[in-house]
């Protein structure tokens, strides 16, 4: 079972740079969310998606933007990369209505991305 | 939307003694609420969750935590520290629209 998977692990940009964030989940759920972890500030909720179609901003959505491809693939692009978005990056989906369970969150190993 | 703040950003206990992690929530609707575990360079592992049903839930490696509405909080302990209990904690609070918030963490040190 692979569960959610996210790539690439690590990636270092310049800033202006472009890139995205790519993440899939083979558990059939239908909410996705992208979350930033930064030293003392736990995880923050960039954007999710409730359902395939839709998607909806969280806390800290400037400088983001996302797209939910399927039901599998929910992906997070940065337009212009600022050392302000370095940071670790968290993909998750969410099990409520299938077997994993309600408001579960299976989360991706995480991808660091430093912006010079 | 609704929001988590967990009291302390540091907890420190010795082997053995009680663990207490606070969490308050805020949110406009009954809340469901989770904490999270996650161990250095690891990924994040659910403890427990409350959902609506029992108001003190039972979690894995002896957590357990128990939901306050008329004090809107969500406690985790545990009776007896083990080292292997050293990491940081997370409260979480979902309301019915599936936003998942998080709080900003606690580290617990547990010292031999």
């Amino acid at each position: 079972n692979a569960g959610v998977t996210q790539t690439p692990k690590f990636q270092v940009l310049k800033t202006g740079q472009s890139m995205t964030l790519q993440c899939a989940q083979d558990m059939n759920h239908n909410s996705m969310y992208w979350y930033r972890q930064d030293p003392g500030m736990g995880l923050r909720l960039i954007y999710y998606s409730a359902s395939e179609g839709t998607t909806d901003k969280g806390e800290v959505p400037n400088g983001y933007n996302v797209s939910r491809l399927n039901k599998r693939e929910f992906s997070l692009r940065l337009e212009s990369a600022a050392p302000s978005q370095t940071s670790v990056y968290f993909c998750a989906s969410n099990g409520r209505g299938t077997k994993t369970g309600a408001n579960v969150l299976t989360f991706g190993a995480g991808s660091r991305l430093t912006v010079l | 939307a609704q929001s988590v703040t967990q009291l302390d950003s540091h907890v420190s206990v010795s082997e053995g003694t009680p663990v207490l992690l606070r969490c308050n929530y805020s949110s406009s609707y009954s809340p469901s609420l989770f904490w999270y575990v996650q161990h250095p360079n690891k990924g994040l592992q659910l403890l427990l969750k409350y959902t609506s049903a029992a108001t003190l839930v039972k979690g894995i490696n002896g957590f357990e935590a128990e939901f306050k509405k008329s004090e809107t909080s969500f406690h985790l302990t545990k009776p007896s520290a083990h080292m292997s209990d050293a990491a940081e904690y997370f409260c979480v609070v979902s309301d019915r629209t599936n936003d998942m918030r998080f709080g900003a963490g606690t580290r617990l040190t547990v010292k031999p």
